[in-house]
């Protein structure tokens, strides 16, 4: 048990579902993300929220939106999904934000197909 | 170029050998440094974090940091089969006037028996 949870772990949807990932953190973290890890490509940051509020948008699609209600929640909203947006989605949490040395968790992560 | 690089491998070696894993950095102001461990199917999960210059041990494992070489390494010895997995070098990078942890494309590591 990592301290972060994921839910579901696994997930297929069609390309015109409405899905959401949900995120909790019980580390008392300040800091939460999603990354998005695609067959043979590194680890890729999509958003950042610090104190519920986002500070990183690495110009993610928008089909896919975030939502952070409190330091320990997150979700991922996933709508009109095309096949490349298949892969492992990550969230993270880290006692604040990536600043010089504090490290991220990882929760389990969700398996995303989309067909 | 790529802000952290590693050697995608993999990486093969012996049961009870010594195995390397090395990586690279752009960024000269980063200050801190973090090994993950990656099991296929499962999340990264943090093995060693290194600070200073020079080596750092836990157990089997030695992270090796040379900032002026922007290079940062792990040393598993007396390497398991369970090792076998991949491992990520992050590297809290300078981007955009904000920091990011920026990782590595992994390097795949099998021990064999």
């Amino acid at each position: 048990e990592t301290g972060v949870t994921q839910t579901p772990r696994h997930l297929v949807m069609g390309m015109t579902n409405k899905k959401s990932l949900k995120c909790e953190q019980h580390l008392g973290h300040n800091a939460m993300y999603w990354y998005k890890q695609s067959a043979k490509k590194p680890l890729e940051l999509m958003f950042v929220y610090n104190f519920k509020e986002q500070t990183e948008n690495n110009s993610v699609p928008s089909r896919f939106s975030p939502e952070c209600p409190n330091s320990s929640h997150l979700f991922l909203h996933l709508h009109t999904l095309q096949p490349e947006d298949s892969a492992l989605y990550l969230c993270a949490s880290s006692p604040d934000r990536m600043g010089g040395g504090t490290e991220a968790f990882f929760g389990q992560g969700t398996r995303l197909t989309v067909v | 170029q790529k802000e952290v690089e590693q050697n995608s491998g993999p990486l093969s070696v012996p049961e009870g050998a010594i195995a390397s894993l090395n990586c690279t950095y752009s960024d000269r102001g980063s200050q801190s440094f973090f090994w993950y461990r990656q099991y296929s199917g499962k999340s990264p999960e943090l093995i060693m974090s290194i600070y200073s210059n020079g080596d750092k041990e836990d157990g089997r494992f030695t992270a090796q940091l040379n900032k002026a070489s922007q290079y940062v390494s792990l040393l598993i010895r007396d390497s398991q089969p369970s090792d076998s997995a991949t491992y990520l070098c992050a590297v809290p990078t300078l981007m955009d006037s904000s920091y990011k942890l920026i990782f590595g494309s992994g390097t795949r590591l099998l021990v064999r028996p």
